[in-house]
């Protein structure tokens, strides 16, 4: 049962368009939310967080926007660039026992074109 | 400084051999973590160290795997009797501790059992 789900496995986009990664959580016991950017015979590099007592986080052309209720968060990136073309990972980590354990989704490769 | 670091960066064994993969975290991080990412899949927790406390191993898939850090430090994932399921990449995080959220990766050892 996947509790970090991301629903598109890949994503096209334009040079100096916005890119939206999505990902949805099924855990309540997440607090705490990462993305990470992975290029190919590399580790996941952090990107960008939001803790669960904010909506939004942002950082440069990177905004994490949260919507609790809907128990789902989105990953904007403007403007996009060939840069930006890489594996993009979700992941949770939940409040209390285990908080230090990451729940990753499955990833979304994201192309830009030039 | 440096990053994490793991070696070998590939392996390719027979069914049935063991295997060992090491880990070098970042200096001074006291907490460490291996992952494995299988073709497809996200990330997949597996065991996780902090100081000198008892690891978790609740991720562990089962009793060929095992893994020990040496002077809270440099850590190693044994796989005995590999099989064909166990090929995967597998991947080492550090942090400063289990109440900082960001975990750094290494690069990974894509592990191949023939």
């Amino acid at each position: 049962d996947q509790q970090v789900k991301q629903n598109s496995p890949s994503l096209s986009v334009q040079e100096g368009r916005i890119s939206i990664l999505n990902c949805d959580y099924t855990n309540s016991m997440f607090d705490y939310f990462l993305w990470y950017k992975k290029y190919p015979a590399e580790g996941p590099t952090f990107l960008i967080s939001i803790s669960s007592i904010k909506d939004k986080n942002e950082d440069g052309r990177f905004t994490v926007f949260l919507n609790k209720s809907a128990k789902h968060l989105s990953l904007h990136i403007v403007p996009s660039q060939p840069g930006d073309s890489a594996v993009y990972f979700c992941a949770a980590k939940p409040s209390g026992a285990g908080s230090y354990q990451l729940t990753f989704g499955k990833g979304t490769k994201l192309s830009v074109i030039p | 400084g440096a990053g994490v670091s793991q070696s070998p960066s590939n392996k390719v064994t027979e069914k049935g051999k063991d295997v060992e993969l090491r880990c070098d975290p970042i200096s001074g991080h006291t907490a460490l973590y291996w992952y494995r990412q299988s073709l497809g899949q996200g990330l997949e927790f597996l065991i996780y160290f902090q100081g000198n406390s008892a690891p978790d191993k609740s991720g562990l898939p089962s009793d060929r795997f095992s893994a020990e850090r040496t002077g809270g430090s440099v850590s190693t994932l044994t796989i005995q009797r590999t099989q064909q399921e166990d090929s995967a990449v597998y991947l080492c995080a550090s942090s400063l501790g289990q109440l900082y959220n960001e975990q750094f990766f290494g690069p990974g050892t894509r592990l191949t059992v023939l």
